[in-house]
């Protein structure tokens, strides 16, 4: 139990445009769920924390108006990359926090590997 | 905010020998010590986690200690394999009030035949 799916598992984009990427529990309930970036030989950078039906918790540094983050059920949140440049291209990575009470673990999706030319 | 610093960045061991991974976390209020292995271009995979009630835990030839006082916890592995060689993270997590998760620098480990 406790799979996290991600899509795209990759995805290559022109400068400018915008890229959509989904991170689904499969198989439970997420009350929470996290958005990191992890650049090349690099730890993950936890990007932002997103509660379902509640606005996302960003990080400092990171711009929520570039990086939009919707937790519409406790199954899905989706991180959409606006107007997307080459330094945008890494290792994005969600996981997600079971529902039961007094659950630390996280799991964590498979990522989601971005390259903007 | 809270902050996990990790030693040594790269660590190489003979295949047989232990391999230990030090971390340090600066927010008292962590309460929860994962530790990952991640392998190139795949998701970190949980390998141990300890929680601030515990000094150690064990798990077969992986062993984790935590010192909540010096806010120290490291991981150690012994009897290491070829497949043991990964980027090995540690994390400190807040589990109250909210919860987040702080990832240590990372430390690539080799384990040579």
């Amino acid at each position: 139990g406790a799979v996290v799916s991600q899509h795209p598992s990759w995805v290559i984009c022109k400068s400018g445009t915008s890229v959509k990427i989904e991170c689904r529990s499969l198989d439970f309930q997420a009350t929470t769920m996290f958005w990191y970036r992890q650049f090349p030989k690099q730890s993950l950078m936890l990007m932002a924390t997103s509660n379902e039906g509640s606005k996302a918790t960003y990080e400092q540094g990171v711009e929520k108006d570039k990086f939009l983050i919707n937790h519409a059920s406790l199954t899905l949140s989706t991180l959409t990359v606006t107007s997307a440049h080459p330094e945008d291209s890494s290792f994005y990575i969600c996981s997600a926090r079971a529902a039961a009470r007094g659950a630390n673990e996280q799991f964590f999706g498979p990522g989601t590997r971005l390259t903007v030319l | 905010g809270e902050n996990v610093e990790q030693h040594p960045s790269t660590l190489s061991v003979q295949e047989g020998d232990s391999a230990v991974i030090k971390c340090t976390y600066s927010d008292s209020a962590s309460n929860y010590f994962p530790w990952y292995k991640q392998e190139l271009g795949k998701r970190p995979q949980l390998i141990i986690d300890i929680r601030s009630n515990v000094g150690e835990k064990k798990d077969q030839r992986i062993a984790v200690t935590l010192n909540k006082t010096a806010k120290h916890f490291s991981l150690h592995i012994t009897e290491t394999q070829p497949e043991d060689s990964a980027v090995y993270f540690c994390a400190a997590s807040i589990g109250t009030g909210g919860f987040k998760t702080i990832f240590g620098a990372g430390t690539r480990l080799f384990v040579k035949a």
